[in-house]
């Protein structure tokens, strides 16, 4: 495809449940981001992959939440035992691999999961 | 830490009207800012990137400015149209390479 994608585009999960959240980027694109929009907020970053390496996690909220790139491409953002707090659009993003120069370090964002826990 | 803040937080304009939303962020040492327009229930659409080494980029009615020193971007809406109702949101990049710090975001609503 010629976008970033994310699957499912709708999760509905009761408390306690674990998820799994998908996201395909752009083919080639070396970089790869997850963001968590709350309702009426801007997104905020959650962790960030360079090939297959997890070089930044620190905005993840708890050790519930995990990520996974293992073949630098496909990733998967899991998180154990919803709680309500969680409820939010999860955003993936993609960029190709860093220019010092020009626009080639801009962000694909895919549509989103959007996740509600009951 | 990176802050931004985008005021308004909301905007009500009638059509045909010239329209300003502002960015404002704490640490001036960025690499690049690029605004984002965003429909409900949607992903992010890339609407324009400035490098940090640049002032502004224009695209069709859309003009964004950055002043870096200041630590301030705006984005200029020129002829604003009801298909421009959307939330519009900033973001910087401290790091090449690395994740974008996004402000709150402004709700725009262009009415007929």
């Amino acid at each position: 495809g010629a976008g970033v994608s994310q699957s499912p585009r709708y999760k509905v999960a009761k408390r306690g449940q674990d998820v799994a959240l998908r996201c395909d980027p752009i083919s080639g694109h070396v970089s790869l981001f997850w963001y968590q929009q709350a309702l009426g907020q801007g997104p905020e970053f959650l962790t960030y992959f360079q090939n297959e390496a997890q070089l930044d996690k620190s905005g993840l909220p708890s050790d519930r939440f995990f990520a996974e790139r293992p073949e630098g491409s496909v990733s998967t953002l899991k998180i154990q035992r919803t709680q309500q707090e969680d409820s939010a659009v999860y955003l993936c993003a993609s960029s190709p691999p860093f220019q010092p120069l020009g626009s080639y370090n801009e962000q694909f964002f895919g549509p989103g999961t959007r996740l509600t826990v009951l | 830490k990176q802050e931004v803040t985008q005021i308004p937080a909301a905007l009500s304009v009638p059509e045909g009207e010239n329209l300003v939303l502002n960015c404002s962020f704490t640490d001036s040492a960025i690499y690049n800012l690029q605004w984002f327009r965003q429909d409900p229930g949607k992903g992010l659409t890339s609407l324009l990137l400035i490098q940090s080494s640049q002032r502004e980029q224009t695209s069709g009615r859309l003009n964004a400015s950055l002043d870096k020193s200041s630590g301030r971007s705006t984005l200029y809406i020129a002829a604003s149209q009801p298909g421009d109702s959307a939330t519009y949101l900033c973001a910087v990049h401290n790091n090449a390479g690395n994740m974008l710090t996004f402000g709150g975001g402004t709700r725009l609503m262009v009415k007929p």
